[in-house]
């Protein structure tokens, strides 16, 4: 079964610095796709960036970057540039793509804090 | 606006009391799935329907059913409420292959006592 750990419980970073969220799984599958959600206090699930591991060019959406390395099964957001809006639970999630359903496995999430 | 609607937003029960979580998606999406999230354990699949009429369980189905009604609705029930049970429940929808990954609903925060 496939499993993502989430290493650092809570991180914290200083507003307009940059911060690495790490993020690593366990598959045996060469095809496949991996998320990081962001949840603000309002609860609500967000998508901030996806990755397709057929793809060797790293996803970037505006402030937010991954570093995606397929051999060593790891998937680590940066956020550059770090807004106090940013502060949220975030959560990396695995996708398989084959097979009847296609279920997102979750990693048990690392809290951010900005300090402003 | 297009998405995944569940009801209620809050609920308290006691022990013992059952109760249905309903998700609505107006998205056509073939699948939907039910999470549970908790202090430090992120979210955790309970069931999920890769289609209509069709169900099956995921990490934590014990103590819980579910109905796909119809390719809208996705209900979870709980048949006798237990404290641990207590948690947040969080509905989504997906549509095959969707690089989008899943449309969440907002969640329903549910208190056993």
């Amino acid at each position: 079964a496939q499993t993502v750990t989430q290493s650092q419980p809570e991180m914290s970073v200083q507003e307009a610095e940059t911060v690495t969220l790490s993020c690593t799984y366990d598959t045996s599958e060469s095809d496949y796709y991996l998320f990081w959600y962001k949840q603000p206090p309002s609860r609500q699930m967000i998508l901030v960036i996806r990755q397709e591991a057929y793809k060797q060019q790293n996803a970037t959406e505006n402030r937010f970057s991954v570093n995606f390395q397929k051999a060593a099964k790891s998937f680590s957001l940066k956020i550059s540039d770090s807004q106090l809006g940013d502060a949220a639970m975030y959560f990396c999630a695995y996708r398989n793509p084959q097979g009847g359903s296609e279920k997102l496995v979750f990693g048990k999430g690392t809290k951010l804090t900005v300090n402003p | 606006n297009a998405g995944v609607t569940q009801t209620p937003k809050f609920q308290v029960l006691k022990t013992g009391q059952s109760m249905t979580l309903q998700c609505a998606q107006d998205m056509n999406h073939n699948s939907m799935y039910w999470y549970r999230q908790d202090p430090g354990m992120g979210l955790r699949l309970i069931y999920y329907s890769a289609s209509e009429g069709t169900t099956d369980k995921g990490e934590v189905p014990n103590g819980y059913n579910v109905s796909r009604l119809n390719k809208r609705e996705f209900s979870l029930r709980l048949e006798s409420a237990a404290p641990s049970q207590t948690s947040v429940y969080f509905c989504a929808s997906s549509r095959d292959r969707d690089l989008r990954g899943y449309t969440f609903g907002s969640g329903t925060r549910l208190t056993v006592v």
